[in-house]
């Protein structure tokens, strides 16, 4: 079975300052991760994805991802937060034989002035 | 923007009615997905359409139905919904998933379609 974890509801930061949103997994066979944000009453939009290959990943509007095998991690990082980078964030695994894309609960970013 | 198009934007509905939610995709995607989302919750699985046939059904109740016309369009008709049904409607699209073709392809997102059942 395949899932992802996000163990933080809630992450606050001032802008300027690094972020990082959690995400740990469990899969069986090869992990297909994905990060997405969404802003209120919008869609999900697609930040970044890891598939094989370099354990740090980068994706859209600055945001990048470290794989890690051994902790069974794909957090998601920024190195300068943005006030408009305040928004949920999901992380996500895809199941190939199924064609089913499991969610984590979503963590809240708060970037403050 | 988003190359996944649904209609309409807002939808307000009673418990009798009968409704339609559409969504649309030019991407030559042959997989498409309905998902239900509650306020500050991840989006939940409601049915996945393959090559215009419907895969997975989650269980869904009766009162939502599923319609794959084609392989760019996707409709979700929707009769006698409770207010437990108020939600955002999210259509996706990604490559068809099964063997290693198309299995690492990532999700594209419609801007969805708020249901508020009266």
């Amino acid at each position: 079975a395949q899932s992802v974890a996000q163990p933080e509801d809630q992450v606050n930061v001032a802008e300027g300052n690094p972020l990082t949103v959690k995400c740990t997994y469990s899969v069986s066979g090869n992990p297909y991760l994905f990060w997405y944000v969404q802003y209120p009453n919008r869609g999900l939009q697609f930040l970044l994805k890891y598939i094989t290959g370099d354990n740090l990943v980068k994706g859209s509007y600055g945001f990048e991802a470290e794989f890690n095998k051994s902790q069974t991690s794909f957090h998601l990082k920024k190195p300068s937060a943005l006030v408009s980078d305040s928004a949920l964030y999901f992380c996500a695994v895809r199941d190939p034989d199924f064609n089913k894309f499991y969610f984590g609960s979503g963590t809240k970013l708060n970037v403050k002035p | 923007d988003t190359e996944v198009t649904q209609t309409p934007k807002h939808l307000v509905m009673g418990m009798t009615n009968k409704k339609s939610l559409k969504c649309e995709q030019h991407m030559g995607h042959r997989a498409m997905y309905w998902y239900k989302q509650k306020a500050k919750k991840p989006p939940e699985l409601m049915f996945v359409y393959s090559y215009e046939k419907l895969s997975i059904n989650e269980s869904v109740p009766s009162r939502f139905s599923p319609e794959c016309p084609n392989s760019s369009l996707l409709n979700l008709h929707l009769h006698a919904l409770q207010p437990e049904d108020s939600a955002l409607y999210l259509c996706a699209s990604s490559q068809r998933g099964g063997g290693t073709s198309g299995t690492t392809g990532e999700l594209f997102f419609g801007e969805g379609s708020r249901l508020t059942v009266l």
